[in-house]
Formats: C-alpha cells, sequence, structure tokens
C-alpha cells in the first residue's frame, strides 16, 4: 500500500515497550481532541477521545493524556505490537464551532521486532 | 455490515478538468464528511452533508461541491483541477447523536492525481 507517512516524525519503539506519541494542539478553546490510527493504504481509525473537562482517559492498551495548560495531548501504547505500526495523528474540535475537526500532522510509529 | 465505500479507489486527471467522488456512508450513519489529505499531512476538513444539506464548510475554494442524497450517499465534485488538488480525499460517516463529532468512519480514500 502507499505510505501516508513520508517525512513526518517517526518514533521507533522495541516490541513489548511502552509507546508515547505527543502533540501540541492549535486552538485553546477546542474542548473535544480525538486519536487515529492510518495504516499505509487505510483510511484513519478511531482509536480514542478525551474531553476538556478530563485529563486522562484509559482504553484497551492506550492511555489518552490532555493539558490544557500548555496545550499538549499525548497518546500512550502499553505493550507496543507490530501491528500498532502506522501513522498516529491527534485531531481537536471546538464544540461551538461545529462538528469539524483539526487534524495535526501526524507521527509515525515503527515497531522493531 | 459494510463500512464506508468509496469509488474510485484511483484516479488520474488532467489540470482544467473536473471530477466526482462517491461516498456511501456506514449503515446507520446519516452524516458524511469530506478530507483532503496531502501526502505526508493530516486530513483537512472540506465539508460536511447533513439531511442533505451543506452544514459546515472548511476553507476550501468553492470549485469544491458536494451533494447528499435521500440515502445518506454523498458525492464530492472539484472542478477546474489544478495540480494542487491531487490527494487522498476521505469519505467519512457519523451519526447526529451528540454535540460532537465523535467517532468517524473513514473509507479507504480516492486517490486524485492531477497531471
Amino acid at each position: 500500500g502507499e505510505s501516508v507517512g513520508l517525512h513526518l516524525p517517526t518514533l521507533s519503539v522495541q516490541e513489548g515497550d511502552n509507546s508515547i506519541i505527543n502533540c501540541a494542539y492549535s486552538n485553546s478553546a477546542s474542548d473535544y481532541f480525538i486519536w487515529y490510527k492510518q495504516e499505509s493504504g487505510k483510511g484513519p481509525q478511531f482509536i480514542i477521545d478525551i474531553r476538556s473537562n478530563m485529563d486522562k482517559r484509559q482504553g484497551q492498551r492506550v492511555t489518552v493524556l490532555l493539558n490544557k495548560t500548555v496545550k499538549h495531548l499525548s497518546l500512550q501504547i502499553a505493550a507496543t505490537q507490530p501491528g500498532d505500526s502506522a501513522v498516529y495523528f491527534c485531531a481537536e474540535e471546538f464544540t461551538g464551532g461545529g462538528n469539524k475537526l483539526t487534524f495535526g500532522t501526524g507521527t509515525q510509529l515503527k515497531v522493531e521486532l | 455490515d459494510a463500512g464506508v465505500t468509496q469509488s474510485p479507489t484511483h484516479l488520474i486527471k488532467t489540470r482544467g478538468q473536473q471530477v466526482t467522488l462517491r461516498c456511501s456512508p456506514k449503515s446507520g450513519h446519516d452524516t458524511v464528511s469530506w478530507y483532503q489529505q496531502a501526502l505526508g499531512q493530516g486530513p483537512q476538513f472540506i465539508f460536511q452533508y447533513y439531511e442533505e444539506e451543506e452544514r459546515q464548510r472548511g476553507n476550501f475554494p468553492d470549485r469544491f461541491s458536494g451533494h447528499q442524497f435521500p440515502n445518506y450517499s454523498s458525492e464530492l465534485n472539484v472542478n477546474a483541477l489544478l495540480l494542487g488538488d491531487s490527494a487522498l480525499y476521505l469519505c467519512a460517516s457519523s451519526d447526529d447523536s451528540g454535540p460532537n463529532t465523535g467517532e468517524l468512519f473513514f473509507g479507504e480514500g480516492s486517490r486524485l492525481t492531477v497531471l
């Protein structure tokens, strides 16, 4: 499949290690945030979301942390697996601005065996 | 249960031509959004359709237009193609059940190359 991750920031981790992917968002009014995973040749896939009234949310093997003071979002993946290799995007939304997500530029995660 | 389907998967056009891309949303979804993804970048919001009306629009010129049909499927039309319109065009569907976009389900995209 074609690559969507050319010249993106890259994070390389060993299989089994934990991964932390960071994102700085742009709009201080944004109050809803989502992480998406995009594998080569595919559309983005929803991973987890968080609202601005929370600073942490956990899913299956994933945790999202939100720091509104510095407009920073992170995605933690526990026990990273080869299937986690993909480009990861954070996206933000301002509820009062309508249903339109603003995506970041993405981070390429490479899992080494 | 089919997810979001898009057609065509790949197409090549020349500058000045017009293109129509099609999308069928996930079963049960009534809202369709279109995104443009240039190589190496995140998707950019073009517009969103709900109840056959354009509800939201991003920063795209009027050359980009769309339509939603009674069965919730949608088309994206781009007129007077420019080289810079070369990108992956993603359709995403959701249900209009909350104040936010919520979980978007994306198709695999239509890769447009403008020569």
